[in-house]
C-alpha cells in the first residue's frame, strides 16, 4: 500500500497568515491526490482533487500543487472559518490510503 | 441535494456481526462508485472499501479483507457493509460516501454523517 505522510501534524496560526502543509506518498501518486478539510463532530469536506483542481464552491484562497510524492495545500489567507484538521487522500492505486491529518489552531 | 444516511451501528461483542446500510438520494445512485470510510475516536480516516458502480469492481482495506463485505442495490439506492468477527479495533465511526466517477477508485465529494460500531465485550 501507498503510505501518504503529512507535515507538520499540527500547526498555530493567526487570522490572515498564510499557511502550507505537505503531504509526501511513498512512490509516485502522479496527480492522483485529494486534500479534506474536517471540523469537529462533522464529515469530511472535499476541497482539492487531482492536486490541484478546487471542488465546486471552495473558496479560492485554498489552493494545491505538487506531483509524484510531493504535494501542498495552501491557504493563502487564513479566516476563522479554516480551523479544522486536514487529510490528503491519494487515489493512485488501491488500497485508497490518507494522511495522517494536520491540525490547524488559533495561535 | 445529495443525502447519505447510515444506519445499523451500535455495540456488539467482539467475534459478532453486524450490518450497516446507507440510503442515498439527491443524485443516481446508479452513476457513482460508493465507499465506505472509517475514523476510529479521535485518531485519523481510514479508507475500508469501495464498490463500482455496477458492483464489478471492489476493494478492501487489507485490515478488513475477508471479515467484511461490500454490496449495493442500485434499485433501493442503498449501500451495504457486513462486518463479521468484529473485533475491538473495528470500533470507528463509520462514514458512507459518493465517489466521483463510477469505478470506486476516486475521491469522495458526498459524505454522510456516519455511525458508530463500538466492539467491547
Amino acid at each position: 500500500d501507498i503510505q501518504m505522510t503529512q507535515s507538520p501534524s499540527t500547526l498555530s496560526a493567526s487570522v490572515g497568515d498564510r499557511v502550507t502543509i505537505t503531504c509526501r506518498a511513498s512512490q509516485s501518486i502522479s496527480s492522483w491526490l485529494a486534500w479534506y478539510q474536517q471540523k469537529p463532530g462533522k464529515a469530511p469536506k472535499l476541497l482539492i482533487y487531482k492536486a490541484s483542481s478546487l471542488e465546486s464552491g471552495v473558496p479560492s484562497r485554498f489552493s494545491g500543487s505538487g506531483s509524484g510524492t510531493e504535494f501542498t495545500l495552501t491557504i493563502s489567507s487564513l479566516q476563522p472559518d479554516d480551523f479544522a484538521t486536514y487529510y490528503c487522500q491519494q487515489y493512485n492505486s488501491y488500497s485508497l490510503t490518507f494522511g495522517g491529518g494536520t491540525k490547524v489552531e488559533i495561535k | 441535494e445529495v443525502q447519505l444516511v447510515e444506519s445499523g451501528g451500535g455495540l456488539v461483542q467482539p467475534g459478532r456481526s453486524l450490518r450497516l446500510s446507507c440510503a442515498a438520494s439527491g443524485f443516481t445512485f446508479d452513476d457513482y462508485a460508493m465507499h465506505w470510510v472509517r475514523q476510529a475516536p479521535g485518531k485519523g480516516l481510514e479508507w475500508v472499501s469501495g464498490i463500482s458502480w455496477n458492483s464489478g469492481s471492489i476493494g478492501y482495506a487489507d485490515s478488513v479483507k475477508g471479515r467484511f463485505t461490500i454490496s449495493r442495490d442500485n434499485a433501493k439506492n442503498s449501500l451495504y457493509l457486513q462486518m463479521n468477527s468484529l473485533r475491538a479495533e473495528d470500533t470507528a465511526l463509520y462514514y458512507c460516501a459518493k465517489d466521483r466517477g463510477i469505478a470506486a477508485a476516486d475521491t469522495f465529494d458526498y459524505w454522510g454523517q456516519g455511525t458508530l460500531v463500538t466492539v467491547s465485550s
